[in-house]
């Protein structure tokens, strides 16, 4: 079966831009998670969704803001965009009540 | 979370069992030993997870203390696309979503041919 699939897999924006990444999960998954990971700080927890409703939120500024769609897909957005936020994105879906999570490949973002 | 404390980096040569430890001596009695890892520019991949009683899957073997304090990893018998770093997570279960993942900083591990 298809992987959690992240679209697009590059970008590159500029400083106080606005970037909107997308996370479509395993077909019947319902737990949807992003995380950003840097080097220097590695893999940080941003949000999760579970059945459309923010269920649990990592200590990221409001410029970060997601939301999740009926058919469980997800999107991420991140507004006035830093040098800072760039980062490898990643999103990762589960089957609840199993908890593993399947990650996708990412979306690397720079921010020039 | 518990948190979790393993080595920075360990090499294994390729064909031979690798061993990951890892502490998390403040682990509660409902939470979970994950383990994932990361091969480079890609997202994390699960591993295996228990309670308490060793697991064993197609991919490795979790080796849990008693105590639950600690745990070790076990690749039976590793191989050059076992290079990469390894997470071990402790977390308890949700019926209503995954839930965050708190990742330390893991351990690199580099299998040498």
């Amino acid at each position: 079966k298809a992987g959690v699939t992240q679209t697009p897999r590059y970008l590159i924006k500029t400083r106080g831009q606005q970037v909107t990444l997308s996370c479509s999960p395993i077909s019947g998954h319902r737990s949807v998670s992003w995380y950003q990971q840097t080097p220097g700080q590695g893999l940080q927890f941003l949000f999760e969704y579970f059945s459309e409703t923010q269920r649990n939120k990592g200590n990221f500024p409001g410029r970060f803001s997601g939301r999740q769609f009926s058919n469980s897909r997800s999107e991420m957005n991140v507004s006035t965009l830093e040098l800072g936020d760039s980062a490898l994105y990643l999103c990762a879906s589960s089957l609840v009540p199993q908890t593993e999570a399947f990650f996708g490949q990412g979306t690397r973002l720079t921010v020039v | 979370d518990a948190k979790t404390t393993q080595p920075p980096s360990m090499d294994c040569a390729e064909g031979r069992a690798a061993n990951l430890p890892c502490n998390h001596s403040t682990i509660s009695g409902n939470e979970y030993v994950y383990w994932y890892r990361q091969i480079h520019s890609q997202g994390p991949q699960y591993i295996i997870h228990g309670l308490k009683n060793n697991e064993t899957n197609e991919m490795a073997s979790l080796i849990i203390t008693e105590d639950r304090k600690s745990s070790t990893l076990i690749l039976p018998h590793a191989t050059l696309r076992d290079t990469a770093v390894y997470y071990c997570i402790v977390r308890v279960h949700s019926n209503f979503g995954n839930e965050k993942l708190t990742f330390g900083t893991g351990t690199r591990l580099t299998i040498i041919p």
